[in-house]
């Protein structure tokens, strides 16, 4: 159990580029998460895969927005035409299915868009 | 939107004290959890709560939950400095299959050596 990372773990892009960051989850975890952080508050959830169907998306997650989890193993989430509003951590979990498994977070992706 | 508000927003202790924190919550849940993340980095799961528990204990950690009062608080005892961070609460409330976590804003603990 090595984990969960994410790539790259900092991101800084001018506004208008886009970006890609990438989640591995812990191999046997079928269930896949994306949250969002901004300074000061909880995380907020975007979206969620179970093995490599994508079962929920937040408002949030506007059309700028669309995440992967092809073959049901790493997960991608690209931002397309970043705004400064973009700025956070996005963070991922996955967690195995079931009322009771507790979600396992990665070190997050912190990115700045300038 | 986010649904738990922990109380609260700051805490600053000595080594050795005991710390609580708060939780309110809006609407029904299915279980509540406590997180942990030190600055800058990744959340760690502390302990999970049903909502037909009152009361569960995980070390160092006693958690309770009052479904009347939607609310849950989170001691730590014998605090350590290592226990400085941030605590946040997380509602589930995807009809229990425990994939939508709401957090809170979240409390500033700093336990001073």
């Amino acid at each position: 159990d090595t984990g969960v990372s994410q790539d790259p773990r900092h991101k800084i892009t001018k506004r208008g580029q886009n970006v890609t960051f990438r989640c591995d989850p812990i191999s046997e975890h079928n269930r896949l998460y994306w949250y969002r952080q901004t300074l000061g508050q909880g995380p907020e959830f975007l979206t969620y895969f179970q093995n490599e169907a994508q079962l929920e998306k937040s408002r949030l997650l506007s059309d700028r927005f669309s995440a992967e989890r092809p073959k049901g193993s790493f997960s991608t989430l690209e931002i397309q035409r970043t705004e400064q509003g973009d700025s956070a951590m996005y963070l991922c979990a996955s967690s195995r299915q079931g009322a009771s498994h507790e979600q396992y977070f990665g070190p997050g992706t912190r990115l700045t868009v300038t | 939107s986010q649904q738990g508000e922990e109380d609260p927003q700051a805490l600053s202790i000595q080594e050795g004290e005991n710390a609580t924190m708060n939780c309110s919550y809006k609407t029904s849940i299915n279980n509540l959890q406590w997180y942990r993340q030190n600055s800058g980095r990744g959340l760690v799961h502390l302990i999970l709560i049903r909502s037909n528990e009152r009361e569960k204990h995980s070390g160092r950690l006693r958690v309770t939950l009052d479904t009347s009062k939607k609310s849950s608080s989170l001691l730590i005892t014998a605090s350590r400095a290592a226990d400085t961070a941030s605590y946040f609460c997380a509602t589930d409330n995807s009809g229990g299959s425990n994939y939508k976590l709401t957090f809170g804003k979240g409390t500033l603990l700093t336990v001073n050596p």
